[in-house]
């Protein structure tokens, strides 16, 4: 079975600070994804990459960086966290842009900006 | 922009009842369009429709597209309380990697 895991189920965080979300899958996908879901919008794609060391910016990108050195993991990081940005966070895998039933997500994090 | 609307935005049935949720949406260079079911967490696969008219079936499940009227429906019958979740549809584009997400729909089974 394809795994996706997220390093943190909920994380609290104060603003200003820097944050960083892991995400990892073990089936030598190419394309990953991160996804911000609020109620009321849906999930909304942040950063996507295709490729190691690519990245694509999605609908809401402001205030996100992402980092793909390895394929198997795909970083979310908060420069400078803000409290807007308390959301919860899904990463999502697939193995070639063909198989949209393919794409996997991982458990999500839940994060608090105070 | 691509957009995709989701309705109702929540429902409250009874056990037994059966439920149609729908999907509508305006992309560019439409692909496929896909159903999701999330419950506490992760959202899991349903189904993948790329062609009109064609049902797709899964036990009490079902889904239909229509390429003509830019709608899909997801239909469940002999609703159960374990049917109780959030319904995501989305829409996939050629020429990009990206999905676009609707809002949900927040369907509650009252046993």
């Amino acid at each position: 079975d394809v795994k996706v895991t997220q390093s943190s189920r909920y994380l609290v965080k104060r603003t200003g600070e820097k944050v960083f979300l892991e995400c990892v899958q073990d089936m030598d996908h190419e394309n990953m994804f991160w996804y911000r879901q609020d109620p009321g919008l849906g999930l909304r794609l942040i950063y996507f990459s295709y490729d190691v060391k690519m990245k694509e910016k999605g609908d809401i990108p402001e205030g996100y960086s992402v980092s793909r050195e390895k394929k198997e993991r795909f970083s979310l990081i908060l420069e400078s966290a803000s409290t807007n940005q308390t959301s919860m966070y899904l990463c999502a895998s697939i193995e070639t842009s063909l198989n949209y039933n393919e794409q996997f997500f991982g458990p999500g994090t839940r994060l608090t900006v105070l | 922009e691509d957009k995709v609307v989701q309705s109702p935005l929540s429902l409250v049935v009874h056990e037994g009842d059966t439920v149609t949720l729908n999907c509508s949406y305006e992309v560019t260079n439409f692909r496929s369009l896909l159903w999701y079911k999330q419950e506490k967490k992760a959202p899991t696969f349903l189904f993948m429709l790329t062609s009109s008219g064609i049902e797709k079936k899964s036990g009490r499940l079902s889904s239909i597209l229509d390429k003509k009227e830019l709608f899909s429906i997801l239909n469940i019958t002999a609703t159960q309380t374990g049917d109780s979740a959030v319904y995501l549809c989305a829409v996939a584009n050629f020429g990009n990697e990206k999905l676009t997400f609707g809002t949900g729909t927040r369907l509650t089974i009252i046993p």
